[in-house]
């Protein structure tokens, strides 16, 4: 059974830094891309960031190349969001999503069930 | 980008309608389109992909289909279950992109 597991969000403030984590378990990990997709309160699904299965393609959104990175442990099975100069438009819940075996024509099979980044003073 | 546009934003049904959501894309994306269920404070959950390819485990009550850039998701008779918020997301390119979401409610 595949499981995706978040964690690493809280509070912190405008300009901070926060590492987010996703523990993948039930698929073999490093065969598959992984995506970080966000969604704001009240709001609908933004895609973030993907990173293939070796990590060595990315992508990103606009809304965050140059301050989020993706990166990914392939010996822990562990998805990583390094977030810096964080803005109160970044707090969302944060989902990690596998994808497919290639960062071409895959969509998102499975999800975790979120963390909550709440940026504010 | 590819923008997407889903209508209606809202659509209010009873149990046993039968519901159609339109997605549209601002360009071709042949047919890399998937369609998303989300309740309320959960994750979403993937309904479609391909298109019309039905993900394994998901009601076939669900259909998809278009290509290009106009794509439709019906529920053939509505249940209890289905009211949620539904997502088309493209993937054809990056960055990918969603819609902005149907909200299915109660009539």
């Amino acid at each position: 059974e595949v499981q995706l597991l978040e964690s690493g969000g809280g509070l912190v403030q405008p300009g901070g830094s926060l590492r987010l984590s996703c523990a993948a378990s039930g698929f073999t990990f490093s065969s598959y891309a992984m995506s970080w997709v966000r969604q704001a309160p009240g709001k609908g699904l933004e895609w973030v960031s993907t990173i293939s299965g070796s990590g060595v393609t990315t992508y990103y959104a606009d809304s965050v190349r140059g301050r989020f990175t993706i990166s990914r442990d392939n010996s822990e099975n562990t998805l990583y969001l390094q977030m810096n100069s964080l803005r109160a438009e970044d707090t969302a819940v944060y989902y990690c999503a596998k994808g497919g075996l290639g960062v071409s024509f895959t969509y998102l099979d499975y999800w975790g069930q979120g963390t909550l980044v709440t940026v504010s003073s | 980008d590819i923008q997407m546009t889903q209508s209606p934003s809202t659509l209010s049904a009873s149990v046993g309608d039968r519901v159609t959501i339109t997605c549209r894309a601002s360009q071709s994306i042949s047919s890399w389109l998937a369609w998303y269920q989300q309740k309320p404070g959960k994750a979403p959950n993937l309904l479609i992909y391909k298109a019309s390819s039905l993900e394994s485990g998901v009601p076939s009550r669900f259909t998809g289909s278009g290509s290009g850039t106009e794509f439709t998701l019906t529920i053939s008779s509505l249940q209890p279950d289905d009211f949620a918020s539904y997502y088309c997301q493209q993937y054809n390119s990056y960055p990918r992109t969603f819609g902005q979401g149907t909200k299915v409610e109660i009539k």
